[in-house]
């Protein structure tokens, strides 16, 4: 069975810090990997994912994460934080060739100080 | 509405007692999954539909709870004989296929905050 394994639990950064954000994963077969962000009183949502092709992938808001496939991670980074980055961001992993079932990890929150 | 509806939003109830809770996924959204969100534990997998599939239940936690998606529709998640362990944030999900054929990302609702006394 697939699990995630999110390091860190808080991640205190200053605005326009670069941040990184670590997630390891573990899978016997192949993997569909994302990162889901949660805002202070909002729900889940999408923020990247990685299902074939190009390693690197991003989001429209300057997020970008990479598929390393020897190291079983899918580390979350951006060079230039902003405050409305605060949030709670998670890590998820699902099997190829399975129902689809989406496995989370414990999320880590960033928080953007001034 | 076109998001992820559930209900009720928040729930308090004794400890021993019955709860009821409720998804309303997207229109046409075939697959359906329940999380469980409390402080120190992350996002925890409960249940998962997909179409006319047998669910997948390799996360619920014990045989108090059950769920049931009627005409791949609406699901609900029963907890019986509430402990105080189970207070958290209950989180349906649903997309638009599986993530096999992906090009659907998950749709989370609002939760339903369950406190138990």
């Amino acid at each position: 069975a697939q699990s995630v394994t999110q390091l860190d639990s808080q991640v205190p950064v200053f605005e326009e810090a670069p941040v990184e954000l670590r997630c390891n994963y573990s899978s016997s077969v192949s993997v569909y990997l994302f990162w889901y962000v949660q805002y202070p009183n909002q729900g889940l949502q999408l923020l990247l994912k990685y299902l074939s092709g190009s390693t690197l992938v991003e989001s429209i808001n300057g997020f970008e994460a990479e598929f390393n496939k020897s190291q079983t991670s899918f580390h979350l980074r951006k060079p230039s934080v902003h405050i409305s980055d605060t949030a709670e961001y998670f890590c998820a992993v699902s099997e190829v060739g399975s129902q689809g079932n989406l496995i989370f990890g414990k999320g880590t929150k960033l928080s953007v100080k001034p | 509405g076109a998001g992820v509806s559930q209900s009720p939003s928040n729930k308090v109830t004794e400890k021993g007692k019955d709860v009821e809770l409720r998804c309303d996924p997207i229109s046409g959204h075939t697959a359906l999954y329940w999380y469980r969100q409390s402080l120190g534990q992350g996002l925890e997998f409960l249940i998962y539909f997909q179409g006319n599939s047998a669910p997948d239940k390799s996360g619920l936690p014990s045989d108090r709870f059950s769920a049931e998606r009627t005409g791949g529709s609406v699901s609900t998640l029963t907890i019986q004989r509430t402990q105080q362990e189970d207070s958290a944030v209950y989180l349906c999900a649903s997309s638009l296929g599986t993530l096999l054929s992906y090009n659907s990302p998950l749709h989370f609702g609002n939760g339903t905050r369950l406190t138990v006394t």
